[in-house]
């Protein structure tokens, strides 16, 4: 089974740029999360979907930050314009919906973003 | 709200040593909580779930505990190696799949 796909990597890009990110779930999986990891912090959540619409994005700034869940698959994340406070590892995670017992959360292996 | 937190937050120990780290949760009313491992500029690497009908779950030299009522959870690792030094968070699944992390635990095995 495939695991949850992230690209890019790694981005550096100076203050007031854009910048997207994208996150292919395991297929299948009808909740896809987006999470801001800042160095040395736990991971905190932007945005949930589920299916392609949004359960929760009470944290996102949106003034900023924009996501959408194209056809209930593929996530885009975008910021715009960044500032240097938005340096940090940006992860998606994708997970079934819950059937008799709660489900297990998966990872992608996340998107580093530099703001210089 | 849910809030998670760690204890302690960073930990040192010898090669060798048996430890515990710490996760305690507000809300009791969870699904499951979900163990993680994250070396330095990586993503997450799932370690144990334990559903909230389930007390422990081992795989390996890990052990991790639930105590849904009291709102907490241990992750016990057996005689530790080098290798196992990374940072290690846990996550609560509540209502509407909704999950929340803690703050985690820097765990360093010297040698």
């Amino acid at each position: 089974e495939a695991g949850v796909a992230q690209s890019p990597r790694y981005k550096i890009i100076e203050k007031r740029q854009s910048v997207a990110f994208w996150c292919n779930p395991i297929s299948g999986h009808a909740t896809l999360y987006w999470y801001q990891q800042i160095l040395g912090q736990g991971p905190k959540l932007l945005i949930q979907f589920q299916n392609n619409g949004v359960v929760d994005d009470s944290q996102l700034p949106k003034d900023r930050f924009s996501a959408e869940r194209l056809k209930g698959v593929d996530s885009t994340l975008k910021i715009q314009p960044a500032k240097l406070e938005d340096s940090a590892v940006y992860l998606c995670a994708s997970s079934p919906l819950p059937r008799r017992i709660a489900t297990e959360a998966f990872f992608g292996q996340g998107t580093r973003l530099t703001v210089v | 709200k849910q809030e998670v937190t760690q204890i302690p937050a960073a930990l040192s120990v010898p090669e060798g040593e048996n430890l515990v780290l710490n996760c305690s949760f507000t809300d009791s009313a969870i699904y499951n909580l979900q163990w993680f491992r994250q070396d330095p500029g990586k993503g997450l690497t799932s370690l144990l779930l334990i559903q909230s009908s389930q007390r422990e779950q081992t795989s390996g030299r890990l052990n991790a505990s639930l105590d849904k009522s009291s709102g907490r959870s241990t992750l016990y690792i057996a005689a530790s190696q080098p290798g196992d030094s990374a940072t290690y968070l846990c996550a609560v699944k509540g209502g509407g799949n909704k999950l929340t992390f803690g703050t985690g635990t820097q765990l360093k095995v010297e040698l």
